[in-house]
């Protein structure tokens, strides 16, 4: 079935600095990928959707400036977050379509952000 | 716009017992549905599916029936085991270029 490769899986960072998390599809295309933040014993909240060479769309109140998010190939899509600070620890997961709507959507593993 | 209800949780039983887990939603048009699971530190992972009213989806001894009338897609196992710990999320795709939309999710964990 469809696979989507999230790394890193977990990944510790200095305030101020820059954390790059990247997502692949391995055996399909993801020409769209969305952007979850999860915090603890929450549901997941949509930040943004990218789509393979275009800009991505963000959700209402998600600093676009923030997280970028670059869907440069078919297979790749990365969520950079910049000058992150404690509150942008969370865990970011990513997640594509597989298939159509009758087979929803195939999700990373995520990755947890601890920003120290 | 589109909705999914989740019971409130958490949700704690013994290994063995009965699981119904409830999810009611509000879409437009024909939506489908889906039960996703989350273990500790993990994504999410598809657990079973239904497209279509009546269809029953199934999937390590969880089932789920879409119902178009009640607009439920409740969950349940019949004997829940301690590895059924998780984070349950129910939540519906109405249309080929729409946003999957989730519920809250609902912890479940199962005492030996």
């Amino acid at each position: 079935g469809a696979v989507v490769s999230q790394h890193p899986s977990w990944v510790i960072c200095k305030s101020g600095t820059s954390v790059k998390i990247e997502c692949r599809s391995l055996d399909f295309q993801a020409t769209t990928m969305f952007w979850y933040r999860q915090f603890p014993k929450q549901s997941l909240m949509l930040m943004a959707t990218s789509n393979e060479g275009s800009k991505a769309t963000y959700e209402q109140g998600v600093e676009k400036d923030k997280f970028l998010i670059n869907h440069a190939s078919l297979t790749l899509s990365t969520l950079t977050v910049t000058s992150a600070h404690p509150e942008d620890s969370s865990f970011y997961i990513c997640s594509a379509p597989a298939g159509g709507s009758n087979y929803g959507y195939t999700f990373g593993s995520g990755t947890r952000l601890t920003v120290v | 716009g589109n909705s999914v209800t989740q019971m409130e949780g958490p949700v704690t039983l013994s290994e063995e017992a009965f699981l119904t887990i409830n999810c009611t939603y509000t879409a437009t048009g024909y939506p489908s549905l889906f039960w996703y699971v989350q273990y500790p530190g993990e994504g999410l992972q598809l657990l079973l599916k239904a497209t279509k009213a009546d269809d029953k989806g199934s999937n390590k001894g969880f089932e789920a029936t879409y119902r178009k009338e009640t607009t439920s897609f409740h969950l349940e196992k019949g004997s829940v085991q301690v590895s059924d710990s998780a984070v349950y999320f129910c939540a519906l795709l109405a249309g080929a270029n729409s946003k999957l939309t989730f519920g809250k999710g609902i912890t479940l964990s199962v005492r030996p």
